[in-house]
């Protein structure tokens, strides 16, 4: 079975450019949640989706947007980007969204460069 | 604000001792807990889900949460060159809406040969 996919893996963007990032959850889970890991920390929530409602959002900008779709994939988006984007991001998903929805499966993640 | 600490380490062990690792979370209202394990330039991997107080073993693993001192810890036995990773510790709390994960900034352990 496939895992939890992400695209690109990598990416290079200048400030005040726009990025988007795409994830596919494991087949059956309905629940997608999207964590920034800059180096050196451990990963931070910055949205979590299940039945493509947005059912939590950690302390980011607005510049910090997502969306499921009906097959429940995913899509990040960041707007007017900063050097302090720069991380990776993490996509993972569940099959549920409540407390046992912390038993998270994590794609590669896409890392992005801000020059 | 919902903290988790880990003592970020390196954490040494020789091949085959045991390897412990300890995280304290800063809220009351956490219900579960979780460790993952990351190699270098991978994502993490869910290696242990804890949600109760008291011990739970799987394989060589061992995670014990104490909710009333609010530590987590993860005891990793005959440890080997194999399990060299940063393990996070991560709290979840979910209660009207979903919080996500809070997690540590990991520790790095290092497993002698």
């Amino acid at each position: 079975d496939a895992g939890v996919t992400q695209s690109p893996t990598h990416l290079i963007k200048t400030r005040g450019q726009h990025v988007t990032l795409r994830c596919s959850p494991i087949s059956g889970h309905k629940s997608v949640s999207w964590y920034q890991q800059v180096l050196g920390q451990g990963p931070q929530f910055i949205f979590q989706y299940y039945e493509k409602e947005e059912r939590g959002r950690g302390n980011f900008p607005d510049r910090f947007s997502a969306r499921q779709f009906p097959n429940y994939s995913s899509e990040l988006n960041v707007n007017a980007l900063l050097l302090g984007d720069s991380a990776l991001y993490l996509c993972a998903s569940s099959f549920r969204s409540d407390s046992l929805g912390g038993e998270l499966f994590f794609g590669e993640g896409s890392r992005l460069t801000v020059l | 604000q919902k903290e988790v600490e880990q003592n970020s380490g390196p954490l040494s062990v020789p091949e085959g001792a045991i390897a412990s690792l300890n995280c304290t979370y800063s809220d009351r209202v956490s219900q579960s807990f979780f460790w993952y394990r990351q190699y270098s330039g991978k994502s993490p991997e869910l290696i242990m889900s804890i949600y109760s107080n008291g011990d739970k073993e799987d394989g060589r693993f061992t995670a014990q949460l104490n909710k009333a001192s609010q530590y987590v810890s993860l005891l990793i036995r005959d440890s080997q060159p194999s399990d060299s990773a940063t393990y996070l510790c991560a709290a979840h709390y979910s209660g009207g809406g979903a919080d996500g994960l809070t997690f540590g900034k990991g520790t790095h352990l290092i497993i002698q040969p």
